[in-house]
């Protein structure tokens, strides 16, 4: 059965600290890995996405990493700000069968001034 | 603003009475979807469609749900009968088809409330 797991499920920080976000899959045969911020009561955006051949790719502040080999994916957010306080979900599409992408449940991050 | 736009944004409801959503995707997207998510927990997936066929169904979808995306464009979703557990965001998707990356866009959503 194809899963994510995103670890932690919350997260706490100050202004301006660093943080990784975690995700293990076990989604066969892997497509692409994607992670998207949530904002409390609006619809999921797209911050990376990545496929098999590439292991990382930045967004501003936001970089993600991929292990293909030990199916896990990190999301580093540098210089943390009040607006980084999200849900961050990681979504993991399979390359054959289903187009329906697996979505882990999010970790919730809290940036705190 | 994603391109992808969903109405009502809210919606509240007595149980036992039908809801209809809409989603207007991005225009170029021949793929929709939607998802249902409640409070802390990551969207699920309730249905898609390629163009106008309805490809796949959740099994969350129960007969009380039906989904259309006539003429390959918008898509409605209803709800017949809501029940109390209907109660969450439904969020609609769009993405455009493409070997290894296929990113969906989704709207800022439509949360049903029902009492």
């Amino acid at each position: 059965k194809n899963q994510v797991e995103q670890s932690p499920q919350s997260l706490i920080i100050l202004e301006g600290k660093n943080c990784t976000l975690q995700c293990n899959y076990t989604v066969s045969p892997f497509s692409n890995l994607r992670w998207y911020k949530q904002d409390t009561g609006r619809g999921p955006v797209s911050l990376t996405i990545m496929t098999f051949s590439e292991n990382t790719k930045s967004n501003g502040r936001y970089t993600a990493t991929l292990d293909a080999d030990t199916k896990q994916s990190s999301l580093h957010i540098t210089a943390s700000q009040l607006s980084d306080s999200a849900s961050y979900i990681c979504v993991v599409s399979a390359s054959r069968g289903s187009y329906i992408p697996t979505f882990g449940r999010g970790t919730s991050l809290i940036v705190h001034p | 603003d994603t391109g992808v736009s969903q109405n009502p944004r809210h919606k509240i409801t007595k149980r036992g009475q039908n809801v209809t959503f809409r989603c207007d995707p991005i225009s170029e997207h021949n793929r929709l979807y939607w998802y249902r998510q409640t409070l802390g927990q990551g969207p699920e997936f309730l249905t898609y469609f390629q163009n106008e066929a309805q490809l796949e169904k959740s099994r969350l979808l129960s007969d009380r749900f039906s989904a259309e995306r006539p003429k390959g464009s918008f898509s409605t979703l209803e709800i017949q009968r809501t029940e109390q557990g209907d109660s969450a965001m439904y969020l609609c998707a769009s993405s455009f088809s493409r070997a290894g990356k296929d990113t969906q866009y989704f709207g800022p959503g439509t949360r049903l409330t029902v009492l």
